[in-house]
């Protein structure tokens, strides 16, 4: 089975902080993507990777940044966390392929004071 | 028009019950589609790839209609642990893949 790891169930931050959540997938994915999901709003895609060291912004990705320096490993940075990026955050990967289903890590629950 | 629509619901149903949720999707060429299960506050998990000549696994079925633009997911024999909120997911192609907003089911006792 896949295994996507995701660093932290809860976080809870400060406005203006710097946030790192981190996500680790280990069936040798191409892709990774980062999601986050909003009641009413459903999942939206904020960044993806389909290699390493490469990024591309997906439909929400202001505020936010990414990096992959290892295949298995893709973060999300956000930069200066604000209230409005309180959510649950989802990392997700496939093997490549429009066929490849996506497998999702378990959440991680962002809170910014 | 959203990209992929669903019906929100919520469906409330007897266990034993047969129901039925439907999706349309906008891109006529989309090229793959799936059905997710969410439970609360879970990720979503696969629940099965629909393909054009339809599948079933088990008490679930789905079905595909590309001249209609919609998938559908079939369940059968209602289970208490059927309760979820299912997602139609579809791949327009290349690496984004689209989500619609999910349909929550209730299975009651």
């Amino acid at each position: 089975d896949v295994k996507v790891t995701q660093s932290s169930r809860y976080l809870v931050k400060r406005t203006g902080e710097k946030v790192f959540l981190e996500c680790v997938q280990d069936m040798d994915h191409e892709n990774m993507f980062w999601y986050r999901q909003d009641p009413g709003l459903g999942l939206r895609l904020i960044y993806f990777s389909y290699d390493v060291k490469m990024k591309e912004k997906g439909d929400i990705p202001e505020g936010y940044s990414v990096s992959r320096e290892k295949k298995e490993r893709f973060s999300l940075i956000l930069e200066s966390a604000s209230t409005n990026q309180t959510s649950m955050y989802l990392c997700a990967s496939s093997a490549g392929g429009v066929d490849s289903p996506l497998h999702f890590g378990n959440g991680t629950r962002l809170t910014v004071t | 028009r959203k990209e992929v629509e669903q019906d929100p619901g919520p469906f409330n149903v007897p266990e034993g019950a047969t129901v039925a949720f439907n999706c349309t999707y906008s891109n006529s060429a989309s090229q793959s589609f799936f059905w997710y299960r969410q439970d609360c506050r879970k990720e979503p998990k696969l629940l099965m790839s629909v393909y054009s000549s339809g599948n079933e696994d088990g008490r679930f079925t789905a079905q595909l209609n590309r001249a209609s633009q919609y998938i559908s997911l079939l369940i059968r024999d209602s289970k208490l642990s059927d309760s979820a909120t299912y997602l139609c997911v579809v791949n327009p192609g290349g690496f984004k893949t689209i989500f619609g907003a999910g349909t929550r089911l209730f299975v009651k006792a």
